[in-house]
């Protein structure tokens, strides 16, 4: 089956546009969650969905960041007003929901410089 | 809090030679390992996980790790390098209640001389 994809697989945008990144995971998994990975600061989580709530929003860095998740798919990831420290690899993963299912299926990422 | 050290930013070894990349964590509560193996401009591949059980897992492309509680060690091996397993490899954890996010390493690159 098809794995976890992102899109678009790179993004150039200006000083203090906003911006969107799309995550589909893998069909029937309603565990989502976003990554960065930074030059400076190496991977680190950002939001963790499971369905369309998000318990666990705790590394998003600042109020700028933001995510979504509807029916229970696609999720997208929005930074307003970016900066240039948001350049970035940001990855989308998935896994089953359930308490047992411990792996997390990363995507390709989608690389964003903020110019 | 949670923590990786992966103490090599690369190690080097020669092809058909044994490879062992180091990672120890801190967690507080039970440990969940994982590896996972980064190519270039691709995102991450899983490798193998240690959740509970057998202290050495076998995973992927005939890496294995060696689960160890007391030196709070999780240290990926194969017994024989191949030039193809030149990548960057994070080690990760988390705890088995409670929070879901994983806590990765800095990353250690692997090359693999011919």
């Amino acid at each position: 089956g098809a794995g976890v994809s992102q899109s678009p697989s790179n993004k150039v945008t200006e000083k203090g546009k906003d911006v969107e990144l799309r995550c589909d995971p893998i069909s029937g998994h309603t565990a989502l969650y976003w990554y960065r990975q930074s030059l400076g600061q190496g991977l680190e989580f950002l939001i963790y969905f499971q369905g369309n709530s998000a318990p666990d929003k705790s590394g998003l860095p600042s109020d700028r960041f933001s995510a979504e998740r509807t029916g229970g798919s696609v999720s997208t990831l929005t930074i307003q007003r970016t900066q240039q420290e948001d350049s970035a690899v940001y990855l989308c993963a998935s896994s089953l929901g359930t308490e047992s299912a411990h792996t997390q299926y990363f995507g390709p990422g989608t690389r964003l410089t903020v110019l | 809090a949670q923590s990786v050290a992966q103490p090599e930013d690369q190690v080097n070894v020669a092809e058909g030679n044994p490879l062992t990349v180091k990672c120890t964590y801190s967690v507080s509560g039970n440990p969940y390992l994982f590896w996972y193996v980064q190519y270039p401009n691709r995102g991450l591949q899983f490798l193998l996980k240690y959740i509970t059980g057998d202290n050495l897992v076998k995973g992927s492309y005939g890496f294995e790790a060696e689960f160890n509680k007391s030196q709070t060690s999780f240290h990926l091996k194969k017994p024989s390098a191949l030039v193809s397993d030149s990548a960057l490899y994070f080690c990760a954890v988390r705890v088995d209640t409670g929070r879901r996010a994983l806590t990765f390493g800095s990353g250690t690159r692997l090359q693999v001389q011919p």
